[in-house]
Protein backbone atom coordinates (compact mmCIF):
# COMPACT_ATOMS: atom_id res chain seq x y z
CA UNK A 1 0.00 0.00 0.00
CA UNK A 2 1.06 3.29 -0.82
CA UNK A 3 2.84 5.05 2.22
CA UNK A 4 3.20 9.18 1.87
CA UNK A 5 -0.38 10.17 0.14
CA UNK A 6 -0.84 13.81 -0.23
CA UNK A 7 -4.12 16.04 0.12
CA UNK A 8 -5.13 17.65 -1.81
CA UNK A 9 -3.85 17.05 -5.29
CA UNK A 10 -4.30 20.70 -6.58
CA UNK A 11 -4.47 24.08 -4.36
CA UNK A 12 -4.94 27.34 -6.36
CA UNK A 13 -4.65 30.37 -4.01
CA UNK A 14 -4.28 33.90 -3.95
CA UNK A 15 -0.70 35.53 -2.87
CA UNK A 16 -1.20 35.95 0.47
CA UNK A 17 -3.29 33.50 1.41
CA UNK A 18 -2.03 30.45 3.70
CA UNK A 19 -2.02 26.72 2.13
CA UNK A 20 -2.24 23.75 3.97
CA UNK A 21 -1.32 20.55 2.13
CA UNK A 22 -2.03 17.05 4.24
CA UNK A 23 -0.33 13.98 4.41
CA UNK A 24 -1.42 10.46 5.40
CA UNK A 25 0.53 7.29 5.69
CA UNK A 26 -0.30 3.71 6.81
CA UNK A 27 2.55 2.49 8.78
CA UNK A 28 4.63 3.73 11.68
CA UNK A 29 7.76 5.97 10.56
CA UNK A 30 10.80 7.34 12.09
CA UNK A 31 11.16 10.39 9.84
CA UNK A 32 8.77 12.14 7.82
CA UNK A 33 9.96 15.11 5.28
CA UNK A 34 7.93 17.40 3.08
CA UNK A 35 9.42 18.32 -0.28
CA UNK A 36 9.33 20.75 -2.24
CA UNK A 37 9.81 20.72 -6.49
CA UNK A 38 9.67 23.69 -8.75
CA UNK A 39 8.65 23.14 -12.30
CA UNK A 40 11.91 21.53 -14.30
CA UNK A 41 14.09 21.57 -11.20
CA UNK A 42 15.17 19.00 -8.84
CA UNK A 43 13.34 18.33 -4.64
CA UNK A 44 14.45 20.64 -2.56
CA UNK A 45 14.01 19.68 1.02
CA UNK A 46 12.17 21.66 3.21
CA UNK A 47 11.23 20.12 6.45
CA UNK A 48 12.12 16.82 8.16
CA UNK A 49 10.15 15.66 11.49
CA UNK A 50 11.02 13.07 13.81
CA UNK A 51 8.39 10.84 15.24
CA UNK A 52 8.53 12.04 18.27
CA UNK A 53 8.38 15.54 17.04
CA UNK A 54 4.73 17.09 16.54
CA UNK A 55 5.16 20.57 15.35
CA UNK A 56 8.40 22.22 13.48
CA UNK A 57 9.05 25.29 11.72
CA UNK A 58 10.74 26.84 9.04
CA UNK A 59 10.56 30.20 7.93
CA UNK A 60 7.04 30.71 6.39
CA UNK A 61 6.79 26.61 6.75
CA UNK A 62 4.98 25.01 9.99
CA UNK A 63 4.79 21.22 9.52
CA UNK A 64 2.78 19.17 12.62
CA UNK A 65 3.12 15.53 12.88
CA UNK A 66 0.06 13.16 14.25
CA UNK A 67 1.53 9.65 14.69
CA UNK A 68 -2.02 8.72 16.54
CA UNK A 69 -3.66 9.74 12.97
CA UNK A 70 -0.99 8.78 11.05
CA UNK A 71 -0.94 11.95 9.37
CA UNK A 72 1.19 15.39 8.51
CA UNK A 73 0.51 18.82 7.19
CA UNK A 74 2.51 21.03 5.76
CA UNK A 75 1.15 24.69 6.46
CA UNK A 76 3.05 27.75 3.90
CA UNK A 77 1.83 31.19 5.48
CA UNK A 78 1.37 34.20 3.41
CA UNK A 79 1.89 32.62 0.30
CA UNK A 80 4.18 34.58 -2.82
CA UNK A 81 4.01 33.22 -6.25
CA UNK A 82 7.56 31.72 -5.90
CA UNK A 83 5.83 29.24 -3.87
CA UNK A 84 4.22 27.43 -6.76
CA UNK A 85 5.78 23.88 -7.04
CA UNK A 86 4.59 20.51 -6.19
CA UNK A 87 5.23 19.41 -2.34
CA UNK A 88 5.69 15.67 -1.21
CA UNK A 89 5.55 14.49 2.02
CA UNK A 90 7.80 10.99 2.21
CA UNK A 91 7.87 8.48 4.68
CA UNK A 92 10.77 5.82 5.53
CA UNK A 93 9.97 2.41 7.06
CA UNK A 94 9.65 2.88 10.77
CA UNK A 95 11.96 1.03 13.30
CA UNK A 96 13.23 -2.26 11.50
CA UNK A 97 11.40 -1.02 8.13
CA UNK A 98 12.96 0.68 5.23
CA UNK A 99 14.98 3.11 5.42
CA UNK A 100 14.04 4.57 1.83
CA UNK A 101 11.68 7.48 1.72
CA UNK A 102 8.77 6.42 0.06
CA UNK A 103 6.97 9.65 -2.00
CA UNK A 104 3.23 10.02 -2.47
CA UNK A 105 1.90 11.86 -6.09
CA UNK A 106 2.28 15.35 -3.85
CA UNK A 107 0.21 18.44 -4.03
CA UNK A 108 0.48 20.76 -6.99
CA UNK A 109 0.26 24.27 -5.52
CA UNK A 110 -0.13 27.43 -7.27
CA UNK A 111 -0.71 30.50 -6.26
CA UNK A 112 -1.74 33.64 -8.08
CA UNK A 113 -0.12 37.37 -7.96
CA UNK B 1 29.36 23.84 -2.17
CA UNK B 2 28.14 22.22 -5.10
CA UNK B 3 24.96 19.97 -4.98
CA UNK B 4 23.72 17.34 -6.60
CA UNK B 5 24.01 17.35 -10.34
CA UNK B 6 22.75 15.62 -13.25
CA UNK B 7 23.50 15.28 -16.79
CA UNK B 8 21.82 15.57 -19.15
CA UNK B 9 18.75 17.46 -18.32
CA UNK B 10 17.18 16.69 -21.17
CA UNK B 11 16.77 13.47 -23.58
CA UNK B 12 14.85 12.81 -25.97
CA UNK B 13 15.42 8.99 -27.75
CA UNK B 14 13.81 6.88 -29.62
CA UNK B 15 12.23 2.83 -28.76
CA UNK B 16 15.23 0.97 -28.65
CA UNK B 17 17.47 3.37 -28.25
CA UNK B 18 20.23 3.38 -25.69
CA UNK B 19 20.54 6.27 -22.69
CA UNK B 20 22.84 6.79 -19.84
CA UNK B 21 21.89 9.21 -17.12
CA UNK B 22 24.81 10.50 -14.97
CA UNK B 23 25.02 11.84 -11.32
CA UNK B 24 27.74 13.72 -9.70
CA UNK B 25 26.48 13.47 -5.67
CA UNK B 26 27.88 16.00 -2.95
CA UNK B 27 31.47 15.47 -2.50
CA UNK B 28 32.02 13.27 0.49
CA UNK B 29 28.96 11.71 0.22
CA UNK B 30 29.05 7.81 0.09
CA UNK B 31 24.94 7.53 0.00
CA UNK B 32 24.03 7.74 -3.84
CA UNK B 33 19.88 7.00 -4.49
CA UNK B 34 18.38 6.42 -7.75
CA UNK B 35 15.10 7.35 -8.01
CA UNK B 36 12.13 8.04 -11.11
CA UNK B 37 8.96 9.67 -11.75
CA UNK B 38 6.82 8.89 -14.13
CA UNK B 39 4.50 11.24 -15.16
CA UNK B 40 1.56 12.36 -12.76
CA UNK B 41 2.22 9.24 -10.32
CA UNK B 42 4.83 9.09 -7.41
CA UNK B 43 8.46 9.16 -6.91
CA UNK B 44 9.41 6.18 -7.22
CA UNK B 45 13.02 4.19 -5.43
CA UNK B 46 15.43 2.33 -8.16
CA UNK B 47 18.10 1.59 -5.90
CA UNK B 48 20.76 2.73 -3.51
CA UNK B 49 24.77 2.74 -3.28
CA UNK B 50 27.21 3.05 -0.60
CA UNK B 51 30.41 3.94 -1.78
CA UNK B 52 30.73 1.65 -4.87
CA UNK B 53 28.11 -1.21 -3.43
CA UNK B 54 24.56 -1.72 -4.45
CA UNK B 55 22.90 -1.53 -0.80
CA UNK B 56 19.15 -2.21 -2.47
CA UNK B 57 18.34 -2.21 -5.93
CA UNK B 58 14.82 -3.63 -5.26
CA UNK B 59 13.03 -0.45 -7.37
CA UNK B 60 14.82 -1.26 -10.21
CA UNK B 61 11.71 -1.92 -12.91
CA UNK B 62 13.79 -4.48 -14.86
CA UNK B 63 16.94 -6.17 -16.47
CA UNK B 64 16.85 -3.26 -19.00
CA UNK B 65 18.00 -0.97 -16.40
CA UNK B 66 21.55 -0.96 -15.01
CA UNK B 67 23.47 1.19 -12.59
CA UNK B 68 27.06 1.63 -11.95
CA UNK B 69 29.20 3.32 -9.94
CA UNK B 70 32.62 3.16 -10.31
CA UNK B 71 35.35 4.24 -7.26
CA UNK B 72 32.76 5.32 -5.23
CA UNK B 73 32.47 8.63 -6.83
CA UNK B 74 29.80 9.68 -9.83
CA UNK B 75 26.63 6.68 -10.87
CA UNK B 76 25.58 6.13 -14.14
CA UNK B 77 22.02 4.82 -15.18
CA UNK B 78 21.62 3.06 -18.25
CA UNK B 79 18.70 2.17 -20.14
CA UNK B 80 19.12 -0.16 -22.73
CA UNK B 81 17.17 -0.87 -25.05
CA UNK B 82 14.54 2.17 -24.05
CA UNK B 83 10.93 1.46 -23.67
CA UNK B 84 8.15 4.15 -23.97
CA UNK B 85 7.25 3.55 -20.16
CA UNK B 86 10.31 4.68 -19.24
CA UNK B 87 9.75 8.20 -19.71
CA UNK B 88 9.85 10.30 -16.83
CA UNK B 89 12.41 12.13 -14.89
CA UNK B 90 15.04 10.00 -13.02
CA UNK B 91 16.25 11.75 -9.72
CA UNK B 92 19.65 11.14 -8.21
CA UNK B 93 20.15 11.98 -4.23
CA UNK B 94 22.84 11.61 -1.96
CA UNK B 95 23.56 11.52 1.61
CA UNK B 96 26.25 11.00 4.11
CA UNK B 97 27.14 9.22 7.32
CA UNK B 98 24.04 6.70 8.10
CA UNK B 99 21.50 6.36 5.22
CA UNK B 100 18.58 6.31 7.97
CA UNK B 101 19.03 9.60 9.90
CA UNK B 102 20.43 12.21 6.99
CA UNK B 103 18.63 14.00 4.72
CA UNK B 104 18.92 13.15 1.67
CA UNK B 105 20.00 16.10 -1.41
CA UNK B 106 18.46 15.84 -4.75
CA UNK B 107 19.72 16.99 -7.74
CA UNK B 108 17.57 18.86 -10.70
CA UNK B 109 16.73 15.84 -12.75
CA UNK B 110 17.08 13.95 -15.86
CA UNK B 111 13.71 14.31 -18.26
CA UNK B 112 13.96 11.35 -19.96
CA UNK B 113 11.25 11.01 -23.18
CA UNK B 114 11.03 7.93 -25.67
CA UNK B 115 9.34 8.06 -28.78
Amino acid sequence: SQQGEEDPQALSIQEGENATMNCSYKTSINNLQWYRQNSGRGLVHLILIRSNEREKHSGRLRVTLDTSKKSSSLLITASRAADTASYFCATDGGIGGSYIPTFGRGTSLIVHP
Amino acid sequence: EAGVTQFPSHSVIEKGQTVTLRCDPISGHDNLYWYRRVMGKEIKFLLHFVKESKQDESGMPNNRFLAERTGGTYSTLKVQPAELEDSGVYFCASSQGKARYNEQFFGPGTRLTVL
